[in-house]
């Protein structure tokens, strides 16, 4: 198994909801990452585990809470989320952080 | 912040021709990374270039690295429509853990 997978792929949520988005991959892979991308912008790094542990927060807002629940699982739980959050999701997992990353297809995600 | 920047940000060009797309970035780095991104869709990785590498090849796609200009080029030979994405450079620093990614160029190749 070589990919990464997300879900759901399309998420709408309220303000006042709280949601959960979902990444897996069995590639054995030992860091793991979240990313958000607006349209036509790159993807902005938002927080990086390795080895299960949580090693870099990009000062992203307390409204989004990761969790690496084990070495193949990533959530990325909503609560009070503005409208400014709707982007694409995306979740990607590395060998050990030194190499390339593979991403999965993303999260696109709309705040109302 | 971003540590790499692109040009052009738009390229278009008919099928068959080659297409170069350049990459700047700021400070010392470990690795160069290209990416391709479809519309909407996630990333795919293309070429990982260290930084003691000059030059990689992967098919049709070329990468330089000139770490003494900090930057990078990613040239693909003889085109074809399916190559139409936008395309990140991103570089790897700070422990190799963390990614920071140009702000891309978009590639059209016309059939």
């Amino acid at each position: 198994d070589t990919e990464v997978t997300q879900t759901p792929k399309h998420l709408v949520m309220g303000m006042t909801n709280k949601k959960s988005l979902k990444c897996e991959q069995h590639m054995g892979h030992r860091a793991m990452y979240w990313y958000k991308q607006k349209a036509k912008k790159p993807p902005e790094l938002m927080f990086v585990y390795s080895y299960e542990k949580l090693s870099i927060n990009e000062s992203v807002p307390s409204r989004f809470s990761p969790e690496c629940p084990n070495s193949s699982l990533l959530n990325l739980h909503l609560h009070a989320l503005q409208p400014e959050d709707s982007a694409l999701y995306l979740c990607a997992s590395s060998l050990d952080g030194r190499n390339e990353q593979f991403f999965g297809p993303g999260t696109r995600l709309t705040v109302l | 912040s971003q540590q790499g920047e692109e040009d052009p940000q738009a390229l278009s060009i008919q099928e068959g021709e080659n297409a170069t797309m350049n990459c700047s970035y700021k400070t010392s780095i470990n690795n160069l990374q290209w990416y391709r991104q479809n519309s909407g869709r996630g990333l795919v990785h293309l070429i990982l270039i260290r930084s003691n590498e000059r030059e990689k090849h992967s098919g049709r796609l070329r990468v330089t690295l000139d770490t003494s200009k900090k930057s990078s080029s990613l040239l693909i030979t003889a085109s074809r429509a399916a190559d139409t994405a936008s395309y990140f450079c991103a570089t790897a620093w700070d422990g190799y853990n963390k990614l920071i990614f140009g702000a891309g160029t978009r590639l059209a190749v016309h059939p």
